[in-house]
C-alpha cells in the first residue's frame, strides 16, 4: 500500500523554467492538497482538489496551477519558476476536512 | 487572518517526563483540531485529532481542548527519544481550509 507517492524528491530548477510535480494516492480520497513548508512559516495551501474535475484556490496559488487528472492524481505546476518559490512542497489527501490528511514524502525545489 | 501560534520551542525534557506542547488559535468557528509528527527531512504524520472540548487519550498521547479559550494541547507522557520531532498543530477552518502551526521542535534527552 503506497499511500501518498509524490516525484521528484529533489528538483533544481534556474529562474524562469517550467516544471511539473506529480502526486498520486491509492487510498481511494476524495480530496487532495497541495502545500509548500518554509522554515518559520509552517505549511500554507496553495491549492486542492475537493472531487475529481474540481479545483480550487489556498492561501497562497500566486505562481502556481494544478490539475486534477483523475480521482488518483493530482499535479502542481510552475510556469515560470522563481527564487521565491524554493521551498519543500507536499501533497496530501483526506476522506474528508475531520479526517486529518495522509501526506507524501514531499519534494524538495529549489531556484536559483 | 485564521492564525495558529506554537511556541517554535525547542522544548527539551528527559527520558521519561511529560512533555507538553501548546497552540492556540484565532477562529473560533474553527471544529476540528490535530496533532502532526514531522521528523526531520520527513513528511508530517497524523497522531491526534479532537472535535470535542476535554481530554482524548491515545496510549501515551493526550490531546486536550478548550474552545472558549481557543487553546489546544498535546501531552505526551514517559517520553521516549524517538518522540525528538516537531509537532505541527493544525486546525480545520473551513472546509479544505486546514491551517498549520509553525511547529514546536521537541528534543527528548536519554
Amino acid at each position: 500500500n503506497a499511500g501518498v507517492t509524490q516525484t521528484p524528491k529533489f528538483q533544481v530548477l534556474k529562474t524562469g523554467q517550467s516544471m511539473t510535480l506529480q502526486c498520486a494516492q491509492d487510498m481511494n480520497h476524495n480530496s487532495m492538497y497541495w502545500y509548500r513548508q518554509d522554515p518559520g512559516m509552517g505549511l500554507r495551501l496553495i491549492y486542492y482538489s475537493a472531487s475529481e474535475g474540481t479545483t480550487d484556490k489556498g492561501e497562497v496559488p500566486n505562481g502556481y496551477n494544478v490539475s486534477r487528472l483523475n480521482k488518483r492524481e493530482f499535479s502542481l505546476r510552475l510556469e515560470s519558476a522563481a527564487p521565491s518559490q524554493t521551498s519543500v512542497y507536499f501533497c496530501a489527501g483526506s476522506m474528508g476536512s475531520d479526517y486529518g490528511y495522509t501526506f507524501g514524502s514531499g519534494t524538495r525545489l529549489t531556484v536559483v | 487572518q485564521k492564525e495558529v501560534e506554537q511556541n517554535s520551542g525547542p522544548l527539551s525534557v528527559p527520558e521519561g517526563a511529560i512533555a507538553s506542547l501548546n497552540c492556540t488559535y484565532s477562529d473560533r468557528g474553527s471544529q476540528s483540531f490535530f496533532w502532526y509528527r514531522q521528523y526531520s527531512g520527513k513528511s508530517p504524520e497524523l497522531i491526534m485529532f479532537i472535535y470535542s472540548n476535554g481530554d482524548k487519550e491515545d496510549g501515551r498521547f493526550t490531546a486536550q481542548l478548550n474552545k472558549a479559550s481557543q487553546y489546544v494541547s498535546l501531552l505526551i507522557r514517559d517520553s521516549q527519544p524517538s518522540d525528538s520531532a516537531t509537532y505541527l498543530c493544525a486546525v480545520n477552518v473551513d472546509l479544505n481550509d486546514m491551517r498549520f502551526g509553525a511547529g514546536t521542535r521537541l528534543t527528548v534527552k536519554p
